[in-house]
């Protein structure tokens, strides 16, 4: 099993629509969770963190579940500007020391 | 600008050559590391440095060599390449490697073509 897993995609959705994706991890002792965004052919860019209580920032919302070992990403009144990959990102003591782990990535296209 | 800055953006060389990437970082960060981006992959961690000193080295073959001088430069060295090496090569660095907030701040990498 993959230390964090994401559906691929891709996501193909229209301008204005609600999309969500989903992150699962293995490990039960992470501790900080984060979502990144990679735009096609550029670096990855911190997103936003995920807390516990839940968090927002204008239209996107990110939410933790511990006891299910996910983390979820809502992107509501999609632009296509929003188009690109979204990175999970899970830290915490792992065998062999302390790590950052990045999922694969899910490719989202917002279409007119 | 993320404070992250690789040089060169792209490079084209030969199985037989030597070159060098090069990362920057202008942040006052203790970690720095090496990642690997081939096309429809995930990231592939390579190579961590925290306070100069290697940490991490995730079964890299020895034809890449890194480097780190000090805390805001880190090299990856390379030699005698193969054809699948081609990749996005990406530098990020964060504030210290094992902080439970560590968030990672990325160059916008190197994209080594390998004929």
């Amino acid at each position: 099993r993959k230390e964090v897993e994401q559906d691929p995609g891709p996501f193909n959705v229209p301008e204005g629509a609600t999309v969500a994706f989903n992150c699962t991890y293995s490990n039960s002792a992470s501790q900080s969770f984060f979502w990144y965004r990679q735009d096609c052919r550029k670096e990855p860019k911190l997103l936003m963190s995920v807390y516990s209580s839940g968090n927002e920032d204008g239209r996107f919302t990110a939410q933790l579940n511990r006891a299910s070992q996910y983390i979820s990403l809502l992107i509501r009144d999609s632009k296509l500007s929003d188009s690109a990959t979204y990175l999970c990102v899970v830290t915490g003591l792992n065998t062999g020391g302390f790590k950052t782990i990045f999922g694969a990535g899910t490719r989202l296209f917002v279409k007119a | 600008e993320t404070g992250v800055t690789q040089t060169p953006r792209h490079l084209v060389m030969g199985m037989t050559n030597k070159k060098s990437l090069k990362c920057e970082q202008h942040l006052g960060h203790n970690a720095m590391y090496w990642y690997k981006q081939s096309a429809k992959k995930p990231l592939e961690l390579m190579f961590v440095y925290s306070l100069e000193e290697r940490v991490e080295n995730n079964s890299v073959p020895s034809r890449f060599s890194p480097e780190c001088p000090n805390s805001s430069h880190l090299f990856l060295h390379l030699h005698t390449l193969q054809p699948e090496d081609s990749a996005l090569y990406l530098c990020a660095s964060s504030q210290d490697r094992a902080s439970a907030k560590n968030i990672q701040y990325f160059g916008a990498g190197t994209r080594l073509s390998v004929l």
